[in-house]
């Protein structure tokens, strides 16, 4: 099974400062076949399911602020949030979709400073 | 708009089973996949196992739960049920239907969540 790990665990940004979250997986989500890397990013705010945010390591789904940026290939990738704002606070999560079982990473929780 | 509209919380005693649905609308139900993920309180998801409302209704599931869980699709109600077998007091979690992006297997439409709780 492919293994996510996200980094760190949590942060706290100040309201307009970017945040970081960097997730690595144990082998190679890149599929040359179609040039694209299967890594998906969600938010869980508490007591709601996760949504959706980026897919294909960088495209961000419909609605989602512009903010909200996805970046990397391989086994590296980053989701950044560029200007941190109040509603953003929550849970982080990355999970790969290459092969089954389609695994998530840990969470990193994103608070405000 | 899609919607994934689940069936609410239970309580059950070790060794019991559960059956959860999952009721979609807002889209061709034989059009997408739909996986179901669990989360353990404070814990990440886990995926738990795909179920295609295409194809007669063909399964993968995670090693883990092999043998302990049933997928299936009632495909005129439009409706996924989730059954666990054997609970366990670990087995206490929020279980979801997620589903499946067309053609990719990213979770784009989730439920609301049942909890399932189980305790003697």
């Amino acid at each position: 099974d492919i293994v996510m790990t996200q980094s760190p665990d949590s942060l706290a940004v100040s309201l307009g400062e970017r945040a970081t979250i960097n997730c690595k997986s144990s082998l190679s989500l890149f599929y040359s076949s179609d040039n694209r890397n299967y890594l998906a990013w969600y938010q869980q705010k508490p007591g709601q399911p996760p949504k959706l945010l980026i897919y294909w390591a960088s495209s961000r789904e419909s609605g989602v602020p512009d903010r909200f940026t996805g970046s990397g290939s391989g086994t590296d990738f980053t989701l950044t949030i560029s200007s941190l704002q109040a509603e953003d606070v929550a849970v982080y999560y990355c999970q790969h979709y290459y092969n089954a079982p389609w695994t998530f990473g840990q969470g990193t929780k994103v608070e405000i400073k | 708009q899609v919607q994934l509209v689940q069936s609410g919380a239970e309580v059950k005693k070790p060794g019991a089973s559960v059956k959860v649905s999952c009721k979609a609308s807002g889209y061709p139900f034989s059009s997408h996949g739909l996986s179901w993920v669990r989360q353990a309180p404070g814990q990440g998801p886990e995926w738990m196992g795909w179920i295609s409302a295409y194809y007669n209704g063909s399964t993968k599931y995670a090693e883990k739960f092999q043998g302990r869980v049933t997928m299936t699709t009632d495909t005129p109600t439009n409706t996924a049920y989730l059954e666990l077998r054997s609970l366990r007091t670990d087995d206490t979690a929020v279980y979801y239907c997620a589903r499946h992006r067309y053609g990719a297997n990213m979770f784009d439409y989730w439920g609301q969540g049942t909890l399932v709780t189980v305790s003697s």
